[in-house]
This record gives structure tokens, sequence and C-alpha cells, in this order.
């Protein structure tokens, strides 16, 4: 099984601000990660497949980066809607698997 | 509007059965994959099973297996998920999930709580 492993477990940002969200894999997923945001009650949202590709209606302040074992989610500019958790999901096999999560806080 | 509604969720003592019921409209539902992916309170994402389009490949996560069984009606667009030999560890949300690959998750309905407790 691959283990995903984000970091950090907290990022406490004010609106406006840059956020950088990691995601590490035990093993090589070559570029096959995603990234979902999921707010509190609410289902995931998938935002980037493939590592890059953002989804048709998914801002362009979300952007993915990295292939292998390291991987980045990067937010450029905070709005009020993007505090959240985020997580990251590898699909190089089976069982399929996320990262712990990364909350995004309001400072 | 892609719409997942869950339902069939409730408390059951260990070792009880539930099965778990999904109806899905708003897109051609023979023609994705659907997925169960739970998430424990407050904890993170856990893909439990996935079943391909026609029903003739399923892929089950090992804490799983050989207790909860995935199936689907592409006649009814619905998804289902019977869950037998219940413990504490599976209480959770489970959330229905679909989309046109096995590959990652698209499409989510709202979830249903299963709580396993005595």
């Amino acid at each position: 099984e691959i283990v995903l492993t984000q970091s950090p477990a907290t990022l406490s940002l004010s609106p406006g601000e840059r956020a950088t969200l990691s995601c590490r894999a035990s093993h090589s997923v070559s570029s096959h990660l995603a990234w979902y945001q999921q707010k509190f009650g609410h289902a995931p949202r998938l935002l980037i497949y493939g590592a890059s590709t953002r989804l048709p209606g998914i801002p362009a302040r979300f952007s993915g980066s990295g292939s292998g074992t390291d991987f980045t989610l990067t937010i450029s500019s905070l709005e009020p809607d993007d505090f959240a958790v985020y997580y990251c999901q590898q699909r190089m096999n089976w069982p399929r698997t996320f990262g712990q999560g990364t909350k995004v806080e309001i400072k | 509007e892609v719409q997942l509604v869950e339902s069939g969720g409730g408390l059951v003592q260990p070792g009880g059965s539930l099965r778990l019921y999904c109806e899905a409209s708003g897109f051609t539902f023979s023609d994705h994959w659907m997925s169960w992916v739970r998430q424990a309170p407050g904890k993170g994402l856990e893909w439990v099973v996935n079943i391909k389009e026609d029903g003739s490949e399923k892929n089950y996560v090992d804490s799983v297996k050989g207790r909860f069984t995935i199936s689907r009606d592409n006649a009814k667009s619905s998804l289902f998920l019977q869950m037998n030999s219940l413990r504490a560890e599976d209480t959770a949300v489970y959330f229905c999930a679909g989309a046109p690959n096995p590959n990652y998750l698209d499409y989510w309905g709202q979830g249903t709580l299963v709580t396993v407790s005595s």
C-alpha cells in the first residue's frame, strides 16, 4: 500500500496569503496524484488530477505540481472560501489511498 | 445536475449487517465507475471499494474483504453496499462517489452515517 504523508497538518494563514501544501508518497506514483478540498460537513470536491490538471471551474489560483514522490498544492492568494481541509490521493495502484489531510485555517 | 443520494445508514450492533443505497441522476450511470469512500468521525478519507461500469470488476480494501459486497443496477442507476459482520471500526460516514474512470472521484454524494455500537 502506498502511504501518502501530508504536511503541515494545519496551516494558519490570512486571506490574500499564499498557501503551500505538501504531499509525499512512500513509493513513486509518477504523476498519478489528485487533490481534493473538503469543507466541514460536506463531501470532498476534486480540484486537481494528474498532479497538475485543474478540473473545469476550479479557479486558477489553485495549482498542483510534482511527480514521483513529492507533490505540492499551491493556492496563490487565499480567498475566504478556500479555508478547508485538503487531501491528496494516489491512483498508482489499489488500494487507492489518501493523505491524512492538511487543514487550512484562518489566522 | 449530477446528484448522488445515499441512504440506509444507521445504528447497528457489532456483528450486525446493513445495506447502503445510492441513487444517481444527472449523468450516464452505466458509463461510470462507482465507489464507496468512508470517513470515520474527525478522521481522513478511506477508499473502501469500487466497481466497474458493467460490474465485472470490483476492488476492495483489505479491511473489508469478505465482509462487504458492492453491487450496482444500471437500469435503476443505483449502487449498493452490503455490509456484514460490522465492527466498531466501520463507524463512519459512507460516501457514494463516481467517475468515468477508476482513478479519481469526480462526483460525490452527501454521505450516510453508519454507527456500529452496542
